[in-house]
């Protein structure tokens, strides 16, 4: 079946840095991918959605100066943590999907603690 | 706007127990909806899906049938095992896919044996 990589699957970082973490689709080609949010018992949470070779589309109330996004290709997708803060720590999710089924394949997740 | 509502957990069974996890929502049009599964340490996987009212989805031995009359889409097995134990999350697509997906918060399970 069709899997989904993120990298690194935990970070941890000093408020005011910047974290990227990567989607990859190992293989098939990603068409669009998604990035979610997963706080501690709540269920995830869209935050963009990205096609490749154009701009993200960002969820209301998603900062998308703070999250960058960036799809250059077909198999990888990009999310920088800009400047972050503890009330950025967080689980994130990333899904991607492709032809055929147009079904959503997801990454095992990255785990974020900013101190 | 639209929303998932699951029961919520954990869900302690044991093995050969009968499983329902409850699943409603709330969505304008009609939703395609769906049940992922997610393992320790693994990312979510589709578990079924149904796309229209009535139809039922089923996956090693899960079933859940779209109901629009009760806006639900109940997960059951008959005869749980302890490799069933997981993070169950209930979803329904917008605009009648899997184009967004909203998620409920999740029901964790944990089967002994």
């Amino acid at each position: 079946g069709a899997v989904v990589s993120q990298h690194p699957s935990w970070v941890i970082c000093k408020s005011g840095t910047s974290v990227k973490i990567e989607c990859r689709s190992l293989d098939f080609q990603a068409t669009t991918m998604f990035w979610y949010r997963q706080f501690p018992k709540q269920s995830l949470m869209l935050m963009a959605t990205s096609n490749e070779g154009s701009k993200a589309t960002y969820e209301q109330g998603v900062e998308k100066d703070k999250f960058l996004i960036n799809h250059a290709s077909l198999t990888l997708s990009t999310l920088t943590v800009t400047s972050a803060h503890p009330e950025d720590s967080s689980f994130y999710i990333c899904s991607a999907r492709g032809p055929p089924g147009n079904e959503q394949f997801f990454g095992p997740g990255t785990r974020l603690t900013v101190l | 706007g639209d929303s998932v509502t699951q029961m919520e957990g954990p869900v302690t069974l044991s093995e050969e127990a009968f499983l329902t996890i409850n699943c409603t929502y709330t969505a304008t049009g009609y939703p395609s909806l769906f049940w992922y599964v997610q393992y320790p340490g693994e990312g979510l996987q589709l578990l079924l899906k149904a796309t229209k009212a009535d139809d039922k989805g089923s996956n090693k031995g899960f079933e859940a049938t779209y109901r629009k009359e009760t806006t639900s889409f109940h997960l059951e097995k008959g005869s749980v095992q302890v490799s069933d134990s997981a993070v169950y999350f209930c979803a329904l697509g917008t605009q009648g896919g899997s184009e967004k997906l909203v998620f409920g918060k999740g029901t964790k399970l944990t089967v002994n044996p």
